[in-house]
């Protein structure tokens, strides 16, 4: 069964800094999608970014981007230019090439300083 | 686009009771999901719908948690009798279509229950 493993229960950084949260999962599959979601306080989750694993190229959405070692099988979130409205608890998931069930990590709760 | 809607947003009750949840996909969207998510944990799907046909339920607790999706749109969760260890939020999601291979999920606000 395939797991994902987020290591940082609780992270901090200072407004207008990068800061990178870790995930590592485990699979035998050789083709998969990759995801982070963030979830802020009022409960809604949102998708972040989303990683093919037969793309070698890093995805990024505008000051999000991603960090894929296949090989390694991490998959790591950069935040630049950190923003108060970035706060929130980050989960990493894991979905199969084919099917919709996504395996998320037990999350990284980020913290914004002013 | 109105996203998908939860009701209610919290609930109380004692062990042995019964409760249940709605969720009301984003209009149009074929696949309906309910995780749960227990403090500190990350999500873990109940049951995947694909209009009202169930996809995957392998990690229902059968034996107390039901749910169905009537006409293929809204859906209800149900819990009888509940136990202490079914406090946790419960998240509704929908997507498009679950062929595609960029198919997104969209998720609800949650119904955090507490079972006292």
């Amino acid at each position: 069964a395939q797991t994902v493993t987020q290591s940082q229960p609780e992270m901090s950084v200072q407004e207008a800094e990068t800061v990178t949260l870790s995930c590592t999962y485990d699979t035998s599959e050789s083709d998969y999608y990759l995801f982070w979601y963030k979830q802020p306080p009022s409960r809604q989750m949102i998708l972040v970014i989303r990683q093919e694993a037969y793309k070698q190229q890093n995805a990024t959405e505008n000051r999000f981007s991603v960090n894929f070692q296949k090989a390694a099988k991490s998959f790591s979130l950069k935040i630049s230019d950190s923003q108060l409205g970035d706060a929130a608890m980050y989960f990493c998931a894991y979905r199969k090439q084919y099917g919709n069930k996504l395996v998320f990590g037990a999350g990284t709760i980020l913290r914004v300083k002013s | 686009e109105a996203g998908v809607a939860q009701s209610p947003r919290y609930k109380i009750i004692e062990k042995r009771q019964s409760v249940a949840f709605w969720c009301n996909p984003i209009s149009g969207h074929a696949t309906l999901y309910w995780y749960q998510q227990i403090l500190g944990q990350g999500p873990k799907l109940l049951i995947q719908f694909q209009n009202n046909g169930v996809v995957d339920d392998s990690q229902l607790p059968k034996d107390r948690f039901s749910a169905e999706r009537l006409k293929g749109v809204d859906s209800t969760l149900k819990i009888q009798p509940a136990k202490l260890e079914d406090s946790a939020v419960y998240l509704c999601a929908s997507s498009l279509d679950s062929g595609r291979l960029t198919d997104t999920q969209y998720f609800g606000p949650g119904t955090r229950l507490t079972v006292l």
